[in-house]
This record gives structure tokens, C-alpha cells and sequence, in this order.
């Protein structure tokens, strides 16, 4: 069984640029969900995808969005980047879509906004 | 908004001894409650959790505790090992509101844990 893959692994980008990132669920599961984990913080929940759509979002701004596949893989995409955005960024998986269900985290893309 | 707090930044614990790791929510309509443990370089990865239908939950070296009156839930490694040394999170699960079933985590800040042989 394959975990949560994340690519890329680091990313370096400047102010104002777009930035998106991929990945890939656990076999089996239909729910991901992306976090941004700032350093020295807790992972802070950005969105949710299940079955292609968005359930569920956090305090993020609009410039923060995502795509669901049929395959269940994911994007997170952010336009204008800002400083403050230079985090470690999770996806997790579950498998059912049930607001209850464990969720997998992948390693995570460290994305650097200079 | 629940607001979960962690406010111990780091613990060191001898081999062999108990790890005592706390964590405090703010809001008692929340009442799932996990933990996870993170390595440098890996995702966080899930540990135990916890139900407000109990006070106790085990498994294997973890424990969980939950006060519900102190708004209160505790971690227990019993022996801690050099390779429990982990950032640990506490994190309630939330339902999503509005007729939507979704699960937010949302998690305190993380405490460095390290074991020393």
C-alpha cells in the first residue's frame, strides 16, 4: 500500500509569483485535505477536497485553491505570493469522507518565498 | 473557534522513565481529540486518539487522558525510547458545519520531545 506522496519536495519562489503543488492520496482514500505548517507553529487546515469538490475551508484567503482529480490526487494552488506564506505545506488523506476518519499526512513540499 | 494550546515547547525524559505530554482546548463542544508525532522531514503520523464518551484510551506504550471539566487531555509514554523523539501534536477533529461532513484539524503548537538513552 503507497502513502501520501507530496512533489515537489522543496520550492524556492519570489514575492508575487504562483506556486502549485501536487499529491498523490493513499491508495483507497477519496478525501484530501492541505495544511500550512509555519515554522515553530502547528499544521493550520487550509481546505478539504472529497470526490472533486470543496466540503470544508480555514481562514485562508482566496489566492489559496485547490483541484481535486478523478483519480483523487490533489493541487494546492497560491497566486501572489507573499512572505508570509513561506511554510512546510501537508496534504493528508482519508479514506471515506467521513468527518471522523484518520487522515495520513504526506512529508510535506517546503516552499520558500523570497 | 476552538483553540488548542500546548505549552510546553520542549520535554527531555530519560530511557526507561514516563512522558507526560500535555495539551489544553478551549472549546467543549469539540470532543475528538488525537495526537500525532512528527520526525524532521516526514509527514505528522497518527497515534492514539480520543472520544469524549471516554476518559482513557491505551495503546500499547500510549495512553490518553481526557478532563473534560479542565479542558484538559494528556499524553503518556510508558518506557519512553530514544526513538519516541518526535515533535508531538494534540489536535481536535471538527465536523464542518452547515450540512457539510467534513474533519478540520486543528492542532496545538507542538512539543520537542526528546528521550535520552
Amino acid at each position: 500500500e503507497t502513502g501520501v506522496t507530496q512533489s515537489p519536495t522543496h520550492l524556492i519562489k519570489t514575492r508575487g509569483q504562483q506556486v502549485t503543488l501536487r499529491c498523490s492520496s493513499q491508495s483507497g482514500h477519496n478525501t484530501v485535505s492541505w495544511y500550512q505548517q509555519a515554522l515553530g507553529q502547528g499544521p493550520q487546515f487550509i481546505f478539504q477536497y472529497y470526490r472533486e469538490e470543496e466540503n470544508g475551508r480555514g481562514n485562508f484567503p482566496p489566492r489559496f485553491s485547490g483541484l481535486q482529480f478523478p483519480n483523487y490526487s490533489s493541487e494546492l494552488n497560491v497566486n501572489a505570493l507573499e512572505l508570509d506564506d513561506s511554510a512546510l505545506y501537508l496534504c493528508a488523506s482519508s479514506p471515506k469522507g467521513e468527518s471522523t476518519d484518520t487522515q495520513y499526512f504526506g512529508p510535506g513540499t517546503r516552499l520558500t518565498v523570497l | 473557534d476552538q483553540q488548542v494550546k500546548q505549552n510546553s515547547p520542549s520535554l527531555s525524559v530519560q530511557e526507561g522513565r514516563i512522558s507526560i505530554l500535555n495539551c489544553d482546548y478551549t472549546n467543549s463542544m469539540f470532543d475528538y481529540f488525537l495526537w500525532y508525532k512528527k520526525y524532521p522531514a516526514e509527514g505528522p503520523t497518527f497515534l492514539i486518539s480520543i472520544s469524549s464518551i471516554k476518559d482513557k484510551n491505551e495503546d500499547g506504550r500510549f495512553t490518553v487522558f481526557l478532563n473534560k471539566s479542565a479542558k484538559h487531555l494528556s499524553l503518556h509514554i510508558v518506557p519512553s525510547q530514544p526513538g519516541d523523539s518526535a515533535v508531538y501534536f494534540c489536535a481536535d477533529l471538527t465536523s464542518g458545519a452547515g450540512g457539510t461532513s467534513y474533519g478540520k484539524l486543528t492542532f496545538g503548537q507542538g512539543t520537542i520531545l526528546t528521550v535520552h538513552p
